[in-house]
């Protein structure tokens, strides 16, 4: 079975710009988290998304938001980017059951560079 | 709120040494707990996991304990080798009480294997 996939793998933009990037889940899991990868503040949750809607939001600014798509696909969006925004984006799926632990696998990420 | 606490790092070990990362985590509820393993360059890969107290987790010769009376899951390893040379993720995520499907981190540890 294929894993979570991510789209583009590296990214430069210039500061103001905004980007997208894209995740593919594992095939049958609904759900998508993205996380935030920096040196700074490590692994931090942005957002989950299940069956097309934002089930959970972490404590980011408004400029950072994101959807998903019937066949699970997922997209995030910064808009207006800052230095600050530079960091390895990783997107992780889930297999939502009844068995609670809710693992999730996590795709190669997207380093994005903003200058 | 919830949070995941390791020890720091970096850890350097000679090959076939054993190998002890502490975890130790603050959570509501009942959380699932998780070791992530990430090799320069990569995502996130999951090593293993437990998902109630006293329950063990095993993985490529690593092992952990669900410790809910000392709130800790340690990562344990026999024999280290040079290819187990990485970063470790303790991570940790609460669901059934809080219904947020996110992953908490701690921050890391390198693991560096010397031959």
């Amino acid at each position: 079975k294929a894993g979570v996939t991510q789209t583009p793998r590296y990214l430069i933009k210039t500061r103001g710009q905004q980007v997208t990037l894209s995740c593919s889940p594992i095939s049958g899991h609904r759900s998508v988290s993205w996380y935030q990868q920096t040196p700074g503040q490590g692994l931090q949750f942005l957002f989950e998304y299940f069956s097309e809607t934002q089930r959970n939001k972490g404590n980011f600014p408004g400029r950072f938001s994101g959807r998903q798509f019937s066949n699970s696909r997922s997209e995030m969006n910064v808009s207006t980017l800052e230095l600050g925004d530079s960091a390895l984006y990783l997107c992780a799926s889930s297999l939502v059951g009844t068995s609670g632990s809710y693992e999730q696998y996590f795709g190669p990420g997207t380093r994005l560079t903003v200058t | 709120g919830d949070s995941v606490t390791q020890m720091e790092g970096p850890v350097t070990l000679s090959e076939e040494a054993f190998l002890t990362i502490n975890c130790t985590y603050t959570a509501t509820g009942y959380p699932s707990l998780f070791w992530y393993v990430q090799y320069p360059g990569e995502g996130l890969q999951l090593l293993l996991k437990a998902t109630k107290a006293d329950d063990k987790g095993s993985n490529k010769g690593f092992e952990a304990t669900y410790r809910k009376e000392t709130t800790s899951f340690h990562l344990e390893k026999g024999s280290v080798q040079v290819s187990d040379s990485a970063v470790y993720f303790c991570a940790l995520i609460e669901s059934r009480v809080t219904g947020r499907r996110a992953l908490t981190f701690g921050s890391g540890t390198r693991l560096q294997v010397q031959p």
